[in-house]
């Protein structure tokens, strides 16, 4: 079982819709948790932190349920730039060790 | 601006040679990350390290070698013994265990 759990999509969506990832990790010693964006051929780039409250910026909202071992991002009102690959980052405590997961593919569509 | 700056950002490797790709960042970070990425596949840890004069081995180790004798630069070396080095490598950096990693903007690495 990997660490770090993604569906890999692709998720089709036409603007405006609202689409949400979820991600599961394995390791309950698991710290810090973040969502990456990839666009095509560039290096990922930091969306945003998860927290148990729950976060949210602008159109996007992050959440982290500890007892589930479970994250999700939600995007509301798609944009066409949304389209991109999500990546689920976990930080598991103790050092250093930060596990990516494979990512979520997402295409938003006119 | 503080930041990852990898070199160069395309490279072409002959048979049996060794190429090395630079990594240098200005952001006082104490540890550094180097990833593999192959076409739709999800990142791999080639190696990290975590101060100066210090790294270990990650999951894919094998072909690979670096050295940290400076806290801004964490070069790569892809030796020939690595057979299929084809890949997008990206160089990371994070100045403390729970924070999220920076990143370079990748090397594209083609055999010739």
């Amino acid at each position: 079982r990997k660490e770090v759990e993604q569906d890999p999509g692709p998720f089709n969506v036409p603007e405006g819709a609202t689409v949400a990832f979820n991600c599961t990790y394995s390791n309950s010693a698991s710290q810090s948790f973040f969502w990456y964006r990839q666009d095509c051929r560039k290096e990922p780039k930091l969306l945003m932190s998860v927290y148990s409250s729950g976060n949210e910026d602008g159109r996007f909202t992050a959440q982290l349920n500890r007892a589930s071992q479970y994250i999700s991002l939600l995007i509301r009102d798609s944009k066409l730039s949304d389209s991109a690959t999500y990546l689920c980052v976990v930080i598991v405590g103790g050092g250093f060790k930060t596990i990516f997961g494979a990512g979520t593919r997402l295409f938003v569509k006119a | 601006d503080g930041g990852i700056t990898q070199s160069p950002k395309y490279l072409f490797r002959k048979e049996g040679q060794n190429v090395t790709l630079s990594c240098e960042q200005n952001l006082n970070h104490d540890a550094m990350y180097w990833y593999r990425q192959d076409p739709g596949q999800g990142l791999r840890l080639i190696y990290y390290s975590q101060i100066v004069n210090d790294f270990q081995k990650g999951d894919i180790a094998e072909g690979y070698s670096v050295s940290r004798e400076k806290k801004e630069s964490f070069p790569l070396t892809v030796t020939s013994a690595q057979k299929n080095p084809t890949a997008f490598y990206l160089c990371a950096s994070t100045g403390q265990f729970n924070q999220p990693q920076h990143f370079g903007d990748g090397t594209r690495l083609s055999i010739l």
